[in-house]
């Protein structure tokens, strides 16, 4: 089945080592989401990628980067993770159509924890 | 700065019940408004997409209806099952350019719903 992967599930990383999740999708959509979902909150979108092109959302740190060496992975860097980034990172795909956002599918996310 | 607001927060209800939750969001360049239903481990599954005023989705117990120009959405759940049981996230998008948003989805912070047997 097409299909949105994230590895790990669950990450464990040290304050300020720096960490990576990755994203994979069989679903051949063009662009690719990062959200962030911390406790009781809404998913907030940190970034997207639509093909090549890096579109960040103004507030999001500068301590996350992401890279897209392809079609279909995508990665989220934490350059120097605070206790304050632990959280659930979710990616997601879509397929706009007329240049306008469609349905989101999602991966089942990787859980991250800061000790 | 958009928001979306979801209510309640949290349902617990028996196995039978039909029940229903809201989700408000704003009500000016609205483009689409998404209901997602997030079972725990799993990913985040589309139920809806809804664009017009006055639409109503229907997926088997599942429905939602749309009012675009008092931004307001209902999900209706008709004889709760315990699979039934997740959190569910609903998400407005404006048109290109509004509020710098670029179409992209707004999250509310969902309501989990949890139905016994």
């Amino acid at each position: 089945d097409a299909m949105v992967i994230q590895n790990p599930r669950y990450q464990v990383t040290q304050f300020g080592k720096p960490v990576t999740l990755s994203c994979s999708q069989t679903l051949n959509h063009n662009v690719m989401y990062w959200y962030q979902q911390k406790s009781s909150q809404a998913p907030k979108l940190l970034f997207h990628y639509y093909d090549k092109d890096f579109n960040n959302e103004a507030d999001t740190p500068d301590n996350f980067q992401s890279r897209r060496p392809n079609t279909s992975f995508c990665f989220l860097d934490i350059r120097s993770p605070g206790l304050g980034d632990a959280a659930m990172y979710l990616c997601a795909t879509s397929r706009p159509s007329r240049g306008k956002r469609e349905t989101q599918y999602f991966g089942p996310g990787t859980r991250l924890l800061v000790l | 700065i958009l928001n979306v607001e979801q209510s309640p927060q949290s349902l617990h209800v028996q196995e039978g019940d039909s029940t229903n939750f809201t989700c408000s969001f704003p009500s000016s360049n609205f483009y689409a408004l998404h209901w997602y239903r997030w079972e725990t481990a799993k990913s985040p599954e589309a139920l809806f997409v809804m664009t017009l005023n006055g639409d109503e989705k229907k997926k088997g117990r599942i429905s939602a209806t749309l009012n675009t120009k008092e931004g307001y959405s209902y999900l209706y759940i008709k004889g709760s099952q315990p699979e039934d049981s997740a959190t569910y996230l609903c998400a407005f998008s404006g048109f290109l350019n509004y509020g710098g948003s670029q179409g992209n989805l707004i999250f509310g912070k969902g309501t989990k719903l949890s139905v016994k047997p």
